[in-house]
Parts: structure tokens; C-alpha cells; sequence
């Protein structure tokens, strides 16, 4: 079955300083990944997402990610990180439900902080 | 111009009630989801319906009962409550268009006291 592994639990960045939050799937053909933000008391919001193609993606405020097969990889990145980017993040992967139906399975979250 | 909304952001209410969370999608989607979030953050997909047909049941309790009047709706209903019912819902759209993708709404936070 797919799974997608986060194993920062909590990160924590100096504001300016670049950040990289990890994010590793299992899955056994071409993968679908996103990374998902969720600002406190707010909703997922989409941050990025790679189907196929180029392997470097970018994405909204400044994110972007890059996929590796070797590695099962799809880690996020920001050269310089504002304070406004303290929140939660989601990677996940499309996969099949039971009945054969699109769904999304999600990481655990990695808790970003950012200290001034 | 809210593209995903959820009524109520917030609920609290007492074991054995029965409570409903609606949702609406203004995006055209066909595809509807719920997603629990657990006091871990941890994000599981709960049912997800299209062209108000269910297709995706994840094996919740049958207290659970999603319904959806029209594709731009799909509300959940829960009947006694439990303590373990507290966590946060999610309603997400997906454009039949692109592979996945989803939107989500802002969430219900439900409080079982």
C-alpha cells in the first residue's frame, strides 16, 4: 500500500535561513506528490505538486521540491524562509482506494518554526 | 468567492448527541471528500462521493453517515457522539480533470465533552 514518511516532526529556522523539509513515499509506479500547507486554524492549502517531467518544481510562495526515484523522495525547499512560513506541512501521494477511487495519503506532518 | 466552505467551524457538544457538518464546493468539482484529523495532526480520508455517489468508504464506524444531495454538497452526519469523534473534519474537492488534486475547505474543529 502507498504510505508517505515525514520523519522531522518538528523543524526549527532562523528567519532568512533556507529550510528543507523531508518527505519519502513508497509506491510503485510513477508517483502523484503534493505538499500541502496548513497555517494554524486554517485549512490544507496546495503548495506544489509533481506528476511527471521535470523533476524540479515549483510551487507557490516561494517553494519549491524536487522528486528522486532513487531515493523515494520528494523534499521541500526555500532558500529564505519568512515568518509567515511557520505552520504545518503535508506531503502526500495519490493513490487507489479499495474500489479503485482516487484519494490522498498523507504524511504525518512536519511542524515548521521559525525563530527570529 | 469561497471555493470549499465547511458550517461549523467549530462544534461542541456533548457524547450522545448526533451532530451534522456541511459542506459545499462552488469549484464545479464532481469528486467530494472527508478527511479526519486526529489531535496528531495525522490526516486519513474518511468517504469520498461523485456525482453524489459514494465510491471511497474507509472502513468508519457506521455512526458515520455521509450524504450528498448534489454535487456541490456532501454533508456528514454522526450519531452518538463519542469522546474519540473529536478532531478536526476536512471537506476537498478534486476537478475530474486533474489526477488527485485536491481543494480543501477550512475545516470544523467538533469538541465531544
Amino acid at each position: 500500500a502507498q504510505s508517505v514518511t515525514q520523519p522531522d516532526i518538528h523543524i526549527t529556522v532562523s528567519e532568512g535561513a533556507s529550510l528543507e523539509l523531508r518527505c519519502n513515499y513508497s509506491y510503485g509506479a510513477t508517483p502523484y506528490l503534493f505538499w500541502y500547507v496548513q497555517s494554524p486554524g486554517q485549512g490544507l492549502q496546495l503548495l506544489l505538486k509533481y506528476f511527471s517531467g521535470d523533476t524540479l518544481v515549483q510551487g507557490i510562495k516561494g517553494f519549491e521540491a524536487e522528486f528522486k526515484r532513487s531515493q523515494s523522495s520528494f523534499n521541500l525547499r526555500k532558500p529564505s524562509v519568512h515568518w509567515s512560513d511557520a505552520a504545518e506541512y503535508f506531503c502526500a501521494v495519490g493513490a487507489l482506494s479499495g474500489t479503485g477511487f482516487q484519494k490522498l495519503v498523507f504524511g504525518t506532518g512536519t511542524r515548521l518554526l521559525v525563530s527570529p | 468567492d469561497t471555493a470549499v466552505s465547511q458550517t461549523p467551524k467549530y462544534l461542541v457538544t456533548q457524547m450522545g448527541n448526533d451532530k451534522s457538518i456541511k459542506c459545499e464546493q462552488n469549484l464545479g468539482h464532481d469528486t467530494m471528500y472527508w478527511y479526519k484529523q486526529d489531535s496528531k495532526k495525522f490526516l486519513k480520508i474518511m468517504f469520498s462521493y461523485n456525482n453524489k455517489e459514494l465510491i471511497i468508504n474507509e472502513t468508519v464506524p457506521n455512526r458515520f453517515s455521509p450524504k450528498s444531495p448534489d454535487k456541490a454538497h456532501l454533508n456528514l452526519h454522526i450519531n452518538s457522539l463519542e469522546l474519540g469523534d473529536s478532531a478536526v473534519y476536512f471537506c476537498a474537492s478534486r476537478p475530474g480533470t486533474v489526477a488527485y488534486e485536491q481543494y480543501f475547505g477550512p475545516g470544523t474543529r467538533l469538541t465531544v465533552t
